[in-house]
Order: C-alpha cells, then sequence, then structure tokens
C-alpha cells in the first residue's frame, strides 16, 4: 500500500521559512516523480513543484519560483519542499504527491502552513 | 497558462440521479486531462485520467468525455460517498505548468 506522509507545518510569520518533509513508503520511490501540490483555504488546487526520479530536473509554478525549492533522498525514500520568503498567500493545506504520467494518483494527508504574524 | 474553467460551481442533485460537470480549457490540451474527488478534510483521489480513462478501483459509475478544450464527468446514479467537490487538471505543458479547475461542488438536493 502506498504510503505518503508529511511533517513540518506550521505557523510561520511573513518573510519566514520552513521546511516540509514527506516519507514514502509502499513502492518503489526512486522510480517515479514527485510532486508537492497545496490547496489554499476557499481556493482550488494548484500544482507547486515537481522533481524527476534522479533529482535532475525540477519544475516550480511560476509564483514559488525563487523561494520554494523541491529536493529529495532516494535512498531514505524521502521528498522535500523547503520554503523561503513565505507570503500570506502561500497559507495552504500542502500535499506530497506520487506523479504518474503527469497526474497524481496518490496523495499524503497533508501539512498545513500557516503564514501570519 | 492554461486556465481551466469549470461549471457550475454548486450542483445540487438528488441521490440516485445524473449528474454533469464541465470543464473547459482555455486553449487546447488535447486529451492531458484529469478528474479529482476531494470530500472535506481529505486528500484528492484521481478518478479519471487521459480525458476518459477510470483510475485503479474507481466504480464503473464514473464516465468522463472530451478531448480539446471541452470536457465533461458524468456520475450516473449518484451514491451519498459522492457528494463532494471535483476538480479538473490539465497537464498538457512541457516544461510542467499543470492547472487545476476552481472546482465544481456536488450537493445533496
Amino acid at each position: 500500500e502506498v504510503q505518503l506522509v508529511e511533517s513540518g507545518g506550521g505557523l510561520v510569520q511573513p518573510g519566514g521559512s520552513l521546511r516540509l518533509s514527506c516519507a514514502a513508503s509502499g513502492f518503489p520511490f526512486s522510480s517515479y516523480w514527485m510532486a508537492w501540490l497545496r490547496h489554499a483555504p476557499g481556493k482550488g488546487l494548484e500544482w507547486v513543484a515537481s522533481i524527476k526520479q534522479d533529482g535532475g530536473e525540477e519544475f516550480y509554478v511560476d509564483s514559488v519560483k525563487g523561494r520554494f525549492t523541491i529536493s529529495r533522498d532516494n535512498p531514505k525514500n524521502s521528498l522535500y519542499l523547503q520554503i523561503n520568503s513565505l507570503r500570506a498567500e502561500d497559507t495552504a493545506v500542502y500535499y506530497c504527491a506520487r506523479e504518474t504520467h503527469s497526474t497524481y494518483p496518490d496523495w499524503g494527508q497533508g501539512a498545513l502552513v500557516t503564514v501570519s504574524s | 497558462e492554461i486556465v481551466m474553467t469549470q461549471s457550475p460551481a454548486t450542483l445540487s442533485v438528488s441521490p440516485g440521479e445524473r449528474a454533469t460537470l464541465s470543464c473547459r480549457a482555455s486553449q487546447s490540451v488535447s486529451s492531458n486531462l484529469a478528474w479529482y474527488q476531494q470530500k472535506p478534510g481529505q486528500a484528492p483521489r484521481l478518478l479519471i485520467y487521459g480525458a476518459s480513462t477510470r483510475a485503479t478501483g474507481i466504480p464503473a459509475r464514473f464516465s468522463a468525455s472530451g478531448s480539446g478544450t471541452e470536457f465533461t464527468l458524468t456520475i450516473s446514479s449518484l451514491q451519498s460517498e459522492d457528494f463532494a467537490v471535483y476538480y479538473c487538471q490539465q497537464y498538457k505543458n512541457w516544461p510542467p505548468m499543470y492547472t487545476f479547475g476552481q472546482g465544481t461542488k456536488l450537493e445533496i438536493k
């Protein structure tokens, strides 16, 4: 059974930083693209970033480029999202997801990030 | 950026009836379209990919069609567990710039 478990969410002041982690199990982690998506309160889903199997390629939505960094540690079956220069509009539940042919069949339970002073 | 527009924003349907949800893309996405279901407090669930292929374990009452810019998700006989928010996602772009619609809330009439 595929399991994705996020951690690292919390309350952060504007301009602050946070690192989200996702522990993966139940599938060959190093064989899949992985992604972060988010769901802001009262809004729709948003794709945030994706990373290739070997970490050699990363892609981001324009609104987070230069502030967010996706990374992975294949021996540890872990995915990360480093979030810097946080803004109020980054407040959301952040989901780790397994990516297959650019769709998301498996998601974690989500980690809430709240940006507020 | 490809903008995805879903309609209606809210759909009220009685259990046992059929529900039809629409998704329109601002430019052609071919068949690179997925549908997700999300219930309160839960992660989204992939229902459909490739515009019309049901994901693993998805009941046959869920069907979808369309290509290019116009897409439809149909739930043939609504069960209580089907009342949720539904999102469409396009994945045509490369490099990736995947976008979702704003969602359709399917509620009990």
